[in-house]
């Protein structure tokens, strides 16, 4: 069965840095999406960014980006340039069949 | 254009009651979701709808819990009998619907649901 594995619970970043959060997945499909959500604490579910097993570059979205590393099965988020409003729970997905499958998420904070 | 919406926004009941929580999709879209975020579970894939095949029901917790869509867009969840546990936020989900397992799915802003 797919599982996708969150390892940080909690990351601080300094305003207008950089930040890697970590998504490492299982699965034996060979072909697979991958995606990130934003929830702020309004609580909706926001879209930031979408990986498929068989895109050869890595995705990105303005100021996020995915380093997909299909052999190690990870696909860490980054998000650079790092703003006050960028606060939020954030969680990796995988489709599997019709639906997703969420990581427990991790909990950024951006300090000033 | 408009999202995918929900209500009510905050619905808190007595245990024992039924409570029915609404999801209206983003318009033309034939996939629509549903899933529950709770503190101890995490996000979790309750039901699926596509078009006017059979739903995915896989997820549902226990027959206390249905759901239903009328005319292909809105739908319904149902949850009978509520018990504390139900106390979560239910999440809906709609996507366009053409390559169902590899699209994005577009969220509504979820019911909080309070059983005491």
């Amino acid at each position: 069965a797919q599982k996708i594995t969150q390892t940080q619970p909690g990351m601080f970043v300094q305003e207008k840095e950089a930040v890697t959060l970590d998504c490492t997945y299982d699965t034996s499909d060979q072909s697979y999406g991958l995606f990130w959500y934003k929830q702020p604490s309004s609580g909706e579910m926001i879209f930031l960014i979408y990986q498929g097993s068989y895109d050869e570059q890595n995705a990105t979205e303005g100021r996020y980006s995915l380093n997909f590393q299909k052999a190690r099965k990870s696909a860490n988020l980054v998000i650079s340039a790092s703003q006050l409003g960028d606060s939020a729970m954030y969680f990796c997905a995988m489709e599997y069949g019709n639906k997703l499958v969420f990581g427990a998420g991790t909990i950024l904070r951006v300090k000033s | 254009g408009a999202g995918v919406s929900q209500s009510p926004s905050n619905k808190v009941t007595e245990k024992g009651k039924d409570v029915e929580l609404r999801c209206d999709p983003i318009s033309g879209h034939t996939a629509l979701y549903w899933y529950r975020q709770s503190l101890g579970q995490g996000l979790e894939f309750l039901i699926y709808f596509q078009g006017n095949s059979a739903p995915d029901k896989s997820g549902l917790p226990s027959d206390r819990f249905s759901a239903e869509r009328t005319g292909g867009s809105v739908s319904t969840l149902t949850i009978q009998r509520t018990q504390q546990e139900d106390s979560a936020v239910y999440l809906c989900a709609s996507s366009p619907g053409t390559i169902p397992a590899q699209e994005t799915q577009y969220f509504g802003p979820g019911t909080r649901l309070l059983v005491l």
